[in-house]
Order: C-alpha cells, then sequence, then structure tokens
C-alpha cells in the first residue's frame, strides 16, 4: 500500500521558469492539501482539492501559483515564473473521503530551489 | 485566526534525558490538537493527538495532555534515544479532522549517544 507520492524530490528552476510538482495521494483518498514550509518555519496551508474541484484556495498566493487535481492523474501544484522567494518544500497531504477525525498522510515533499 | 507557537530549538539531549517541547495555542472553537514528526528527508507523520480538553494522546512513549485552561499542548517523553532525533511540529485544526491544519514553527531535537 503504497503512501502518498511526490515527485520529483528536489526541482531546481531558474528565475523565471515554470514549476510543476505532483502528488498522487493514496489509494482510496479524494481529498488533496498542499502546504508549502518556507526555512525555518512551519507549514502553512496553501490549497484543499478533492477530484475535479477547488475547495480552498485562501492560502494560495492570487499571482503565478495554480493547482488542480483531475479526475486521473496526480494533483499538480504549478508555479509559474518562479522568483527565489518561491523557494521552499511543497508537502502534499491525503485523506479518506467522508471520514472524520482522521489522519491526513503527507508525501516527503518536493524541495524547490529558485537559483 | 488560529496560531500555534512552539518552543524554539534546536534542543540537544543525551540519551534518557527527559524531554519537554512546549505548545501553546489561539483557536477560535475547540481545536483537535497534534504532533507530528518529521525524520530527515521524510514527509510529517501524525505522532499523536488530542480532540478534546484533557484528553492525553500518546504513541511511541511520547505524552501530549490537551489543556484548555492553559491552551497548551505539550510533549513529553520521559527517556529519549538517538532514534527520536527529528523535527517536531504542534499543530491543530478546527474542522474537527486532520484535515486543515495550522502548523507550529517546529523543534528540532538532536539526541546524543
Amino acid at each position: 500500500n503504497a503512501g502518498v507520492m511526490q515527485n520529483p524530490r528536489h526541482l531546481v528552476r531558474r528565475r523565471g521558469q515554470e514549476a510543476r510538482l505532483r502528488c498522487s495521494p493514496m489509494k482510496g483518498h479524494s481529498h488533496v492539501y498542499w502546504y508549502r514550509q518556507l526555512p525555518e518555519e512551519g507549514l502553512k496551508f496553501m490549497v484543499y482539492l478533492q477530484k475535479e474541484n477547488i475547495i480552498d484556495e485562501s492560502g494560495m498566493p492570487k499571482e503565478r501559483f495554480s493547482a488542480e487535481f483531475p479526475k486521473e492523474g496526480p494533483s499538480i501544484l504549478r508555479i509559474q515564473q518562479v522568483v527565489r522567494g518561491d523557494s521552499a518544500a511543497y508537502f502534499c497531504a491525503s485523506f479518506q473521503t467522508g471520514a472524520q477525525n482522521t489522519e491526513a498522510f503527507f508525501g516527503q515533499g518536493t524541495r524547490l530551489t529558485v537559483v | 485566526g488560529d496560531s500555534v507557537t512552539q518552543m524554539e530549538g534546536p534542543v540537544t539531549l543525551s540519551e534518557e534525558a527527559f524531554l519537554t517541547i512546549n505548545c501553546t495555542y489561539t483557536a477560535t472553537g475547540y481545536p483537535s490538537l497534534f504532533w507530528y514528526v518529521q525524520y530527515p528527508g521524510e514527509g510529517l507523520q501524525l505522532l499523536l493527538k488530542a480532540t478534546k480538553a484533557d484528553d492525553k494522546g500518546s504513541n511511541k512513549g511520547f505524552e501530549a495532555t490537551y489543556r484548555k485552561e492553559t491552551t497548551s499542548f505539550h510533549l513529553e517523553k520521559g527517556s529519549v534515544q538517538v532514534s527520536d532525533s527529528a523535527v517536531y511540529f504542534c499543530a491543530l485544526s478546527t474542522s474537527g479532522s486532520a484535515r486543515q491544519l495550522t502548523f507550529g514553527s517546529g523543534t528540532q531535537l538532536t539526541v546524543l549517544p
């Protein structure tokens, strides 16, 4: 039973390029959260998705960032025209639909470095 | 808004020492409280949780008690091991589940043999 899979583990982009981060939730999970961890800080909520639907994107910057979770395939967090301040670890977490007081399972994260 | 404040690190202890990592919170309503652990190069793993006042969460020798009167959820372990070296995050959720979480800044623990 594979856990939450994120790839790539490490991503280096030059300023102005696009970054695409992928997250495959645990089998049977149809809800995904994305969090960002800046250096020396805790994780900050970005966006909450279920398949084909964005539930809450209140934590996501209004510009350059977008997220999707299609019917088939992984959830994608896309950052356009990256800047140095986007350098961070991005974590995805998934959980089971409809379960209360359930654990969210985290992936190993993608560490984005913008040079 | 909701917030979590945790003891700043890093914390360095000798093996078998007693561990306390302080955590206090501010939240509307009645949050659930969590401790997550992040080992080097890994994602976060749920260590323990408590969903209402006076509940005690425990796992792998770690304990934390939900104290509503002091809005605290301090993590303790009586005898740490080298393998406990990791970053520990206190977190809360007001959604009634372990879903949308508000995290503290994390405390780096290093245990020396």
